[in-house]
């Protein structure tokens, strides 16, 4: 049972447009999300982290909403570039607990230029 | 400052052998996490180390173990190799084991005929 969920597995995007990446939860005792972006060839590394007191973070071009009664989660890329095409992880975690994070599958995302 | 290590990149094994894993951390870090990642399963965390000590544990057979030496270098170990082992297993070190710290290493693929 799958308790992080990208249900996307690729999007592609024109570079200036935005990119929205999505990312649904099952267990609601969740309360830290974050993003991590990979590279081929390379570990993923962190991007931006929402706790569940929140419902918007934004670092940049980079912003993650969180819908905690939908148990949803979202990272837009406003405006995306070519070198924002990467894999994008979500993953959920306790904020008392952070070591133990739980991954989605991943999203391919592609930004043409 | 030298990134996350993780030895050797590549392994090939056949079913019923064994097999130890070996990360580096960041110096300085001590928590150290590992997680497997195949296609479809998305990254599923394994084990988290800190002070030398398993702090959480994922939900695999015991036939995955780990432990952290006192100069926070991990081994992940998994014996009685199945094909299913196959995938590409990832540690991420950090000070505390906060994951918008981590540091991910490029990986150990395994491969078991």
């Amino acid at each position: 049972d799958q308790q992080v969920k990208q249900n996307s597995p690729s999007l592609s995007v024109q570079e200036g447009r935005i990119s929205i990446l999505n990312c649904d939860y099952t267990n609601s005792m969740f309360d830290y999300f974050l993003w991590y972006k990979k590279y081929p060839a390379e570990g993923p590394t962190f991007l931006i982290s929402i706790s569940s007191i929140k419902d918007k973070n934004e670092d940049g071009r980079f912003t993650v909403f969180l819908n905690k009664s939908a148990k949803h989660l979202s990272l837009h890329i406003v405006p995306s570039q070519p070198g924002d095409s990467a894999v994008y992880f979500c993953a959920a975690s306790f904020y008392t607990n952070a070591g133990k994070s739980t991954f989605g599958d991943g999203t391919t995302l592609t930004v043409k230029p | 400052k030298a990134g996350v290590t993780q030895t050797p990149r590549y392994l090939i094994k056949t079913r019923g052998q064994q097999v130890t894993l070996s990360c580096s951390p960041i110096s300085g870090h001590r928590s150290v996490s590992w997680y497997q990642q195949t296609p479809g399963q998305g990254l599923q965390f394994l084990f988290e180390y800190f002070s030398e000590t398993q702090r959480n544990k994922g939900n695999f057979p015991g036939r995955f173990s780990g432990r952290q030496f006192s100069n926070s270098r991990s081994e992940m170990n998994v014996s009685t190799l199945e094909l299913g082992d196959s995938a590409l297993y990832l540690c991420a070190s950090s000070l505390t084991g906060d994951h918008t710290e981590a540091f991910f290493g490029q990986g150990t693929r395994l491969t078991v005929v």
